[in-house]
């Protein structure tokens, strides 16, 4: 089964660019899309967007404008990039695969505080 | 896009049922067959229970059963036992390629 390791910046000032990044293991980044969810403090889950094998996005229209989701097929990587963020964007950040209409693998979680 | 209405916490005794409901709009839950579920231990990722309203994944116990009626979806958890103890948050495909979740029940093995 695919397994995900996630990795980034960890503190940010406001303002500044969130870029994480997502490994996929034991699986290609052609056998499914691939999202990214995010958790603030004692919060819910929010879908941050996706993207698919192909470089095809979605984003949550919420952060649309701010969000991008990319995918390095020569690494087997997919990557986050937010700017300008806010302490509103603090948060635990999921990678995960996308298996049909859910999100079937998840990443450990990247914790990401937004802080002057 | 608003979060899917769930209660905050639901408690049972080990071996009996509790059922988690989700409600949202005919844009969302009522509008397609394509709820999650997913259970979170404190401190951890969440993990996928229920897909397809009613599909489980391999390795997920049967206890976990899911359902749906008009805007509503449910959670069933039968045979409660003490690992089962959890938040639970549900998923739904929303239309216009999003997705929104739950606001999140906590599950409390009394």
């Amino acid at each position: 089964q695919v397994q995900l390791q996630q990795w980034g910046e960890g503190l940010l000032k406001p303002s500044e660019t969130l870029s994480l990044t997502c490994g996929i293991f034991g699986g290609s980044f052609r056998d499914y899309h691939w999202s990214w969810i995010r958790q603030p403090p004692g919060q819910g889950l929010e879908w941050i967007g996706e993207i698919s094998p192909r470089g095809d996005t979605k984003y949550n229209p919420s952060l649309r404008g701010r969000v991008t989701i990319s995918i390095d097929t020569s690494t087997n990587q997919f990557s986050l990039k937010l700017s300008s963020v806010t302490a509103a964007d603090t948060a635990v950040y999921y990678c995960a695969s996308q298996k049909g209409y859910y999100m079937d693998v998840w990443g450990k979680g990247t914790t990401v505080t937004v802080s002057s | 896009q608003s979060a899917l209405t769930q209660p905050r916490s639901v408690s049972g005794s080990p071996g009996q049922s509790v059922t988690i409901s989700c409600t949202g709009t005919s844009s969302d839950v009522g509008g397609y067959n394509y709820v999650s579920w997913y259970q979170q231990h404190p401190n951890k990722a969440p993990k996928l229970m229920v897909y397809d309203v009613s599909e489980r994944p391999s390795g997920v116990p049967d206890r976990f059963s899911g359902s749906k009626s008009g805007n509503t979806a449910s959670l069933t958890i039968s045979g409660l036992q003490a690992e089962d103890e959890a938040d639970y948050y549900c998923c739904s495909y929303a239309g216009t390629d999003s997705y929104v979740f739950g606001t999140g029940a906590r599950v409390t093995v009394l």
